[in-house]
């Protein structure tokens, strides 16, 4: 059975800050991959999606890596803002046709 | 070109009785997910549809759950008898294609069992 992990589950920084949101698959056969974020109450914010034959995807102060070899994704957020605040979940296609969702990083930055 | 359209956002329902969760995908999008999020939980897959076909319905629970997504209209996830644990975020992805493409989100539907 497929599982994702995010590390850190929780993570509070001070604005400015440059963060790295960590997320693997016990299968390491991914399709795609897809970071969203998720404001409380809200529904989901697609991010960045990485295709099977890419490596990386840029959007902004957002970088989003995958290394299929160790099935793991990492998301970059440079120059962290308050505004940043919010879940952020990863998600994978594994020889499935649906998408298969890690548990999420809770991140606050403070001003 | 509007996003995807879940209605209602917030629903409340009695024990024992029927909740209908409407989904509209996107413009042009003919693959509708449906996902849910119990409190302080991840998402889970439910039911993965085509107009007028279930493609994959793996998450489905076997009993009270149906989905439908017509050849007119939105897709429909339908609860009946419902109970306190199916008090949930439930949400509903479109995509224009199957694997490799982009899903996009509604804001999903609240259902609140009392």
């Amino acid at each position: 059975k497929q599982e994702v992990t995010q590390i850190p589950a929780a993570l509070s920084v001070p604005e400015g800050e440059n963060l790295v949101l960590n997320c693997s698959f016990t299968d390491s056969a991914i399709y795609n991959l897809q970071w969203f974020r998720q404001d409380p109450g809200k529904g989901l914010t697609s991010l960045l999606l990485i295709q099977s034959s890419q490596r990386e995807q840029t959007s902004g102060r957002l970088n989003a890596s995958l290394d299929k070899s160790s099935g793991r994704s990492t998301l970059y957020i440079a120059a962290s803002q308050p505004g940043d605040s919010a879940t952020y979940l990863c998600a994978g296609i594994i020889n499935t046709d649906k998408l298969i969702f890690g548990t999420g990083t809770r991140l606050q930055v403070f001003p | 070109n509007a996003g995807v359209m879940q209605n209602p956002r917030h629903l409340v329902r009695r024990r024992g009785q029927e909740a209908r969760l409407r989904c509209s995908p996107m413009k042009g999008h003919s693959h509708v997910y449906w996902y849910r999020q119990l409190p302080e939980e991840g998402l889970k897959f439910m039911v993965y549809l085509q107009k007028e076909n279930i493609i994959d319905e793996s998450g489905m629970p076997k009993e009270r759950f149906s989905a439908e997504f017509p050849k007119e209209g939105p897709s429909i996830l339908r609860i009946q008898q419902v109970v306190r644990g199916d008090s949930a975020a439930y949400f509903c992805a479109s995509s224009p294609y199957a694997v490799g493409t982009e899903a996009f989100f509604g804001q999903g539907t609240r259902l609140t069992v009392v």
